[in-house]
């Protein structure tokens, strides 16, 4: 049981050039997350899911898109990068049991990246 | 919008002593929870102790403990016996009932000396 898992852990990109982050989990979670942490602002939502084929803007989505074509994974993308989005980038999931304190959200291990 | 403001950037503590992180949010819900994230150097993010809004009784969890005012919309976390690996960023976040998406304050990052 791995939990979240985060691919890559590092990246440096270019102004300008593109990726996708990939999250996975196998908790067979409903709901994954993707949030950006960023020195002295804590972590803000992205984007998040609440189903495989749904996806949902959260604080700061702009310059972000998001898939979730399976369950298990959720993709976080980049199309042009800028410096801007040189971040720490995290996943979540959690089930989908929203009315119980028990549904925490699990995090990955994070992925660095830097746009120069 | 939900907000949740933690006041103290940086707090310090001795080991084996006991230190409190400020937590204050703003809602118009009545029902909600509330977390605290702890983030050690390695980046993971860990649960520490979790607050339901509708029990009167603070959450502990072995040496941490909180102490939650409903009415001054205050979540504090205590920890107590301070150890050298209780050194962190710790995350206060508060979540809406009915609601998946957490709102995290800004983090304060707890220093333990020997």
């Amino acid at each position: 049981n791995a939990g979240v898992t985060q691919t890559p852990k590092f990246r440096v990109l270019k102004t300008g050039q593109s990726m996708t982050l990939l999250c996975a989990q196998d908790m067979n979670h409903e709901y994954m997350y993707w949030y950006r942490q960023d020195p002295g602002m804590g972590l803000r939502l992205i984007h998040y899911s609440v189903g495989e084929g749904t996806t949902a803007k959260g604080e700061v989505p702009d310059g972000y898109n998001v898939s979730r074509l399976k369950k298990q994974n959720f993709l976080l993308g980049l199309e042009s990068a800028a410096p801007s989005q040189t971040s720490v980038y995290f996943c979540a999931s959690s089930y989908s049991r929203t009315s119980d304190s028990t549904d925490t959200q699990y995090f990955g291990p994070g992925t660095r990246l830097t746009v120069l | 919008a939900q907000t949740v403001t933690q006041s103290q950037p940086e707090m310090s503590v001795q080991e084996a002593e006991t230190v409190t992180l400020s937590c204050t949010y703003d809602t118009s819900e009545s029902d909600y929870y509330l977390f605290w994230y702890k983030q050690p150097p390695s980046r993971q993010m860990i649960l520490v102790i979790r607050q339901e809004a509708y029990k009167q009784q603070n959450a502990t969890e072995n040496r941490f403990s909180v102490n939650f005012q409903k009415a001054a919309k205050s979540f504090s976390l205590k920890i107590s016996d301070s150890q050298l690996g209780d050194a962190a960023m710790y995350f206060c976040a508060y979540r809406g009932s009915g609601y998946s998406t957490l709102t995290f304050g800004k983090g304060t990052m707890l220093l333990v000396s020997p």
